[in-house]
């Protein structure tokens, strides 16, 4: 399968601030990753499609102004989590999808105080 | 709505017996199921997937079970071993040929008791 690097691993910002998340494909060139969010002891929750080289897709009741996807490349994708509130506090994790399977990122803790 | 359900939170299961745990959805366009084991703070790990074609798959000690008609699937594993501990989803695709977005269930936790 697919190698997946997701980084940072955990990171705590202040309320008002932008955090960047990334995450690569090391090994496989990915057209298509997905980011889903996982709050404590619930389900994995997909937020948004990210696509090289086009928009993003978001899922319902995501806003896409708040959380920005950037798929730039084959191997990276990056989603900015805008003016960042203490409700956004969450595992977020990235996944890549191929004739393999799905791959999944280690995740990045946000905490926002 | 949940279109993918984990009714159980929990199980516990004594070293070397089987574990099931049971998953049902309602999204008849499902046609592709996975099984994964996730540790806190972690990213989940891939364990064993079935197509919508296939009643069973089967992969040494996981063995998942789909009954379409009943809109449910199971994962059997035997035997448990306590490296087993861990809390497991179930995720379901309606991607055809390809691989879609998946729809993930809300976890049971499972406990493997030496």
């Amino acid at each position: 399968g697919a190698v997946v690097s997701q980084h940072p691993s955990r990171v705590i910002c202040k309320s008002g601030t932008s955090v960047k998340i990334e995450c690569r494909s090391l090994d496989f060139q990915a057209t298509t990753m997905f980011w889903y969010r996982q709050f404590p002891k619930q389900s994995l929750m997909l937020m948004a499609t990210s696509n090289e080289g086009s928009k993003a897709t978001y899922e319902q009741g995501v806003e896409k102004d708040k959380f920005l996807i950037n798929h730039a490349s084959l191997t990276l994708s990056t989603l900015t989590v805008t003016s960042a509130h203490p409700e956004d506090s969450s595992f977020y994790i990235c996944s890549v999808a191929g004739n393999y399977g799905y791959t999944f990122g280690s995740g990045t803790r946000l905490t926002v105080v | 709505d949940q279109q993918v359900k984990q009714n159980s939170p929990s199980l516990s299961v004594q070293e070397g017996r089987i574990s099931i745990l049971n998953c049902d959805y309602t999204n008849s366009m499902f046609d592709y199921f996975l099984w994964y084991k996730k540790y806190p703070a972690e990213g989940p790990t891939f364990l064993i997937s079935i197509s919508s074609i296939k009643d069973k798959n089967e992969d040494g000690r996981f063995t998942v079970f789909l009954n379409k008609s009943a809109k449910h699937l199971s994962l059997h594993i035997v035997p448990s071993q306590p490296g087993d501990s861990a809390v497991y989803f179930c995720a379901a695709s309606a991607s055809g040929t390809s691989y879609g977005k998946l729809t993930f269930g809300q976890g049971t936790i499972l406990t493997v008791h030496p």
